[in-house]
């Protein structure tokens, strides 16, 4: 049972495009939503992270906006670029620092 | 430079052998944890333990066993009662305490592991 649902499997963009993942959750009890980007045979490395009492949260290009009411949270990548191309990962944890990960996206910036 | 290093990076094993998995910590993190990757269905989590000398069953823990009896070392042995042990294997660790900004895991590079 996955705590941690994310959208889309898949994407392709345009370089310069927006990529939009999306993640929803159950628990009201986690309080850390971090994003983690993977590399073909490399582990995954911290991205960019939000606490739920911000909404949103930029560094560089990338954005984090979280909705809890709703429960969920996005990562939006602004002016995608081929470097951009990896896995992204996003997760949540509470009070018992366990990551529960969603299944990620493979996103693909095409020149 | 602290980080968490795996190794090896691809391990075959035979049928019905055990295998174990090192991975080591300079970060001087308490916790550490064992994720499973499998295309499609992102991070498992395997055992984690947060001091020395605990750990924790996680989410597909039978197959599996760890020790924990140093503070930077969390190895795997992956035994032959788990019967699809091909993956790619990441270790991870977290400050595992205090605030917020020690929520975040550091992985390792991983093991790629295949039954031959």
């Amino acid at each position: 049972q996955q705590q941690v649902k994310q959208s889309p499997q898949s994407l392709i963009v345009q370089k310069g495009g927006i990529s939009i993942i999306n993640c929803a959750y159950e628990n009201t009890a986690f309080d850390y939503f971090p994003w983690y980007q993977q590399f073909p045979g490399k582990g995954p490395a911290l991205l960019i992270a939000i606490r739920p009492d911000v909404s949103e949260k930029k560094e560089g290009r990338f954005t984090i906006s979280f909705n809890k009411s709703a429960k969920q949270f996005s990562l939006h990548i602004m002016d995608s670029q081929p470097g951009d191309s990896a896995t992204y990962f996003c997760a949540a944890s509470s009070n018992d620092y366990k990551l529960s990960f969603g299944a990620g996206t493979t996103v693909t910036v095409r020149a | 430079d602290g980080g968490i290093t795996q190794s090896p990076k691809y391990l075959f094993r035979k049928e019905g052998q055990n295998v174990t998995l090192s991975c080591e910590q300079n970060l001087n993190h308490d916790a550490m944890y064992w994720y499973r990757q499998d295309p499609g269905q992102g991070l498992r989590l395997i055992y984690y333990s947060q001091i020395v000398n605990d750990f924790q069953k996680g989410d597909i823990a039978e197959g599996y066993s760890v020790s924990r009896e140093k503070k930077e070392s969390f190895p795997l042995t992956v035994t032959s009662a788990q019967k699809n042990p091909t993956a790619f294997y990441l270790c991870a660790s977290s400050s595992g305490q205090g605030s917020s900004a020690n929520y975040g895991y550091t992985f390792g590079s991983g093991t790629r592991l295949t039954v031959v």
